[in-house]
């Protein structure tokens, strides 16, 4: 496709379990940026890729969360014994390497109940 | 005190109004700066992006920055209910450092 790809698009699970969520970049674009955004926010920048690599993991909030570039394409944002704070919209965005322009996708809505 | 602070409305304006949007902050590193319009429950949309000092300008959109200043604006033009949208703007120190956003002004463009 033309565009960021995230999915699911919706994902409700319960306290305490596993969800993984997927990210598809545009064709050719090196970096790629997790964000999460609550209600009423602007998106908290969680970690950024170059390539493979996390070139900045700053903003991850602790060891429940984890992502992952393994071929420099597509990311899976990995969050373990998931908490109700958890719970918001994941942002992915990606930008071609040297441009500022940062493109995102429609995120990813997580419920923890 | 927050990296980037932006009033968060929610601003009411009636269709045809020049509409100014503003943002200060407080990291003199950044250089590259850009305005978001986040429609509800979808991404935000790359709106302009402007490198240091200067305006730019984008149909009915110009943007503006003040370095020296550390403040910035996004001004709207006759506008238009489809408009009305969450505006957010971001900026970052160089092409390879992470965006940071302000918290965004909520619009709402009345007919």
């Amino acid at each position: 496709g033309a565009g960021v790809s995230q999915t699911p698009s919706n994902k409700v699970t319960e306290k305490g379990k596993y969800v993984e969520l997927r990210c598809d970049p545009i064709s050719g674009h090196t970096a790629l940026y997790w964000y999460r955004q609550s209600l009423g926010q602007g998106p908290e920048f969680l970690i950024y890729f170059q390539g493979t690599g996390a070139a900045d993991d700053s903003g991850l909030p602790n060891d429940r969360f984890f992502a992952v570039r393994p071929e420099g394409s597509v990311s899976t944002l990995k969050i373990q014994r998931t908490e109700r704070g958890d719970s918001a919209v994941y942002l992915c965005a990606s930008s071609s390497r040297g441009d500022t322009e940062a493109f995102f996708g429609q995120g990813t809505r997580l419920t923890v109940v | 005190q927050k990296e980037v602070e932006q009033d968060p409305g929610p601003l009411s304006v009636p269709e045809g109004a020049i509409v100014s949007l503003n943002c200060t902050y407080s990291n003199s590193a950044f250089q590259y700066f850009m305005w978001y319009r986040q429609y509800s429950r979808k991404g935000p949309e790359l709106l302009m992006y402007t490198y240091s000092s200067g305006n730019k300008e984008d149909g009915r959109f110009t943007a503006q920055v003040d370095k020296s200043s550390k403040y910035i604006s996004l001004f709207i033009r006759d506008s238009q209910p489809s408009d009305s949208a969450t505006y957010l703007c971001a900026m970052r120190g160089t092409s390879y450092d992470k965006v940071i956003f302000g918290p965004g002004t909520s619009l709402s463009v009345i007919p």
